[in-house]
């Protein structure tokens, strides 16, 4: 079994609806963290985790929100998507010492 | 701003050559750096990193070479195989231990 596991692998929505990505980790890190990738132009991280306790934006958080309801699940919701949401999603952990991350297979959403 | 940059989007090699993957960033304060590798539909997988203390680190037929007073660091590849042919990401982190990636190279290894 995958280490990292993301639900659903795709998804397509229309805007204005809201919309849950999920996350799951055996891998028992205490960091979690939320990429978009878009053709071009790499990997943005939106959200990050240190622990349950600990939330924090990242370069691009305008329009998304997270939540850490456990050690292994960092979930990431779009409010009221928007066409511009249209991209790859990515879930990734780490241990403490933060420098190696795993990821999981990506989650493909279309915003219609 | 893009403080770690992939300038070239892609590189095409023979198999058996060598692949050279070149990277620049522009903060002083990263000190550790990786590189990960994608293929389609999968997620970056880890590939082989360098502290800021060191000017290569060699795994296999993987080197990464760090300047750092040129602030650039590379990843060969040698011998290339058809199943090197995917997207590297060049990635740097300092203190505050989050990674910043650049835009990626897609490898392609011609047989």
């Amino acid at each position: 079994d995958a280490d990292v596991t993301q639900t659903p692998r795709n998804r397509i929505t229309k805007t204005g609806k809201r919309i849950m990505l999920e996350c799951s980790q055996t891998k028992g890190h205490d960091r979690m963290y939320w990429y978009r990738q878009d053709p071009g132009l790499g990997l943005q991280l939106i959200y990050y985790s240190f622990d349950v306790k600990d939330i924090n934006k990242g370069e691009i958080s305008d329009g998304y929100s997270v939540s850490r309801q456990a050690q292994a699940k960092f979930s990431l919701s779009l409010e009221s998507a928007i066409p511009n949401q249209t991209a790859l999603y990515f879930c990734a952990t780490s241990d403490f010492a933060g420098y190696e991350q795993f990821f999981g297979p990506g989650t493909r959403l279309t915003v219609l | 701003d893009q403080q770690v940059k992939q300038n070239s989007p892609s590189l095409s090699v023979q198999e058996g050559r060598i692949s050279i993957l070149n990277c620049d960033y522009t903060n002083s304060m990263f000190d550790y750096f990786l590189w990960y590798k994608k293929y389609p539909a999968e997620g970056p997988t880890f590939l082989i990193s360098i502290s800021s203390i060191k000017d290569k680190n060699e795994d296999g037929r993987f080197t990464v070479f760090l300047n750092k007073s040129a602030k650039h660091l590379s990843l060969h590849i040698v011998p290339s195989q058809p199943g090197d042919s995917a997207v590297y990401f060049c990635a740097a982190t300092g203190a505050n231990s989050k990674l910043t990636f650049g835009k990626g190279i897609t490898l392609s290894v011609r047989p």
